[in-house]
């Protein structure tokens, strides 16, 4: 089946524009994670919703980052008024609800690359 | 604060040379354990995952890793590295169900002809 995909995969944006990074769990899947992974470095946490609900957003670095999932599928991370230390890859990770073999595993997309000049 | 340190940012080994990378992480209560391995430019695939079932698990591509709670580590290993395992390989920790991951900082093997 269809993993999870984030699109798009390679954004440039000017200092000070908005981005909208949009995630596609895999079908069926509660829990959908965004990850911000600097280059050389691990991914690092930035918010867990379970289904539409916002469960955890501690690792948002600033209140120019806002993230959403209105019907419980589909995800977008929101950056405003980007900033050069936003420039990072952003991963996007789904999870089954629980019950299922796979309950504690992360699926990861491949990742959308943020470039900000 | 919860932490998973990888000892080595940097691997580099012979082909068909034993891999060993390294991983400890910081808790009193064993948590859920990740081998993910990141090729450039994609996402992150799981190697193999630690449930609590058995201490030495097996994953994909022949990776294992061994729980060892009284070191508190997690190490991988492979008997005989191929030039396709190239890659940055992150070990990870879940401490609770349908929570955030924490990852290491990464470790990239390099593979000598």
């Amino acid at each position: 089946g269809a993993g999870v995909s984030q699109s798009p995969r390679y954004k440039v944006a000017k200092r000070g524009q908005d981005v909208a990074l949009r995630c596609d769990p895999i079908s069926g899947h509660v829990s959908l994670f965004w990850y911000q992974q600097a280059l050389g470095q691990g991914p690092e946490f930035l918010t867990y919703f379970q289904n539409e609900a916002q469960l955890d957003k501690s690792g948002l670095p600033s209140d120019r980052f806002f993230a959403e999932r209105p019907e419980g599928s589909v995800s977008t991370l929101k950056i405003q008024r980007t900033q050069q230390e936003d420039s990072a890859v952003y991963l996007c990770a789904s999870s089954p609800a629980r019950g299922s073999s796979s309950y504690n595993e992360q699926f990861f997309g491949p990742g959308t690359r943020l470039t900000v000049l | 604060a919860q932490s998973v340190t990888q000892l080595g940012s940097h691997v580099s080994v012979s082909e068909g040379a034993l891999v060993l990378l390294r991983c400890n992480y910081s808790s009193s209560v064993p948590p859920y354990l990740f081998w993910y391995v990141q090729y450039p430019n994609q996402g992150l695939q799981l190697l193999l995952k630690y449930t609590s079932a058995a201490t030495l698990v097996k994953g994909i591509n022949g990776f294992e890793a061994e729980f060892k709670k009284s070191e508190t580590s997690f190490h991988l290993t492979k008997p005989s590295a191929h030039m396709s395992d190239a890659a940055e390989y992150f070990c990870a920790v879940l401490y609770s169900s349908a929570s955030k991951i924490i990852f290491g900082s990464g470790t990239r093997l390099s593979i000598r002809p």
